[in-house]
């Protein structure tokens, strides 16, 4: 079936550093979403991408939706302490009829101040 | 700025008993979705709901598992009878439109014990 597969799992960096992580499939999206989720807490809607080579912005956020429309990344630079969290790419199975998300694992990042 | 509301934050129940979880998506958001984070996994997708009848639903969602819109605000997702591995954050989303962003409530954390 449909996955998504984030990378790195884990980010341990420095206050001010930039950050990169992605996310791959072996099939097709046409959507791809980027949450944050804090602990105990739901995922926040970061950045939406629509569109095959769309880069956008949200702030120090940065996201691309790949060629392929089988990658994204999303890059955040600067990193503050309240970066920290867990970041989901997310996508809607295309199996389905309602947009429903499928969700990547994952990528925890912590920063040292 | 308009957001998806959840109630309680947490529930705890025994085994074998109903619960039901409350959910007021945001009010001009056409479909509205049910999704589960067992500890430390990924978010995965229950059902989705438009026009007043389940549109999707996946394995998880089987037979102990109802959805309802009871009146014009609230969403509610009903577990007949639990079990222990029903423990989990359940997560309420909203979207405008079919293949729009889903804005995801705070969750409730349901313990079985």
């Amino acid at each position: 079936g449909q996955q998504l597969n984030q990378s790195p799992q884990s980010m341990f960096i420095q206050e001010g550093e930039d950050v990169s992580m992605n996310c791959t499939s072996s099939s097709i999206f046409n959507t791809w979403l980027w949450y944050k989720q804090d602990p105990g807490e739901g995922p926040v809607l970061l950045i939406a991408l629509y569109k095959a080579g769309e880069l956008t912005s949200n702030g120090r956020l940065t996201a691309q939706f790949g060629i392929t429309r089988k990658d994204s990344f999303l890059n955040i630079s600067a990193s503050i302490p309240s970066d920290v969290g867990i970041y989901f790419c997310a996508g809607p199975f295309e199996g389905g009829s309602q947009g429903n998300l499928i969700f990547g694992k994952g990528t925890k990042l912590s920063v040292k101040p | 700025e308009p957001e998806v509301t959840q109630t309680p934050s947490h529930q705890v129940t025994q085994m074998g008993q109903e619960v039901i979880l409350r959910c007021v998506p945001i009010s001009n958001h056409l479909y509205f979705y049910w999704y589960r984070q067992i500890l430390g996994q990924k978010v995965e997708f229950l059902v989705s709901f438009y026009n007043n009848e389940i549109s999707e639903k996946s394995e998880i969602f089987d037979d102990q598992f109802s959805v309802e819109r009871p009146d014009g605000s609230n969403f509610t997702l009903k577990i007949r009878s639990t079990k222990l591995e029903d423990s989990a954050m359940y997560f309420c989303a909203s979207s405008v439109g079919r293949r729009g962003e889903q804005f995801f409530g705070p969750g409730t954390r349901l313990t079985v014990l």
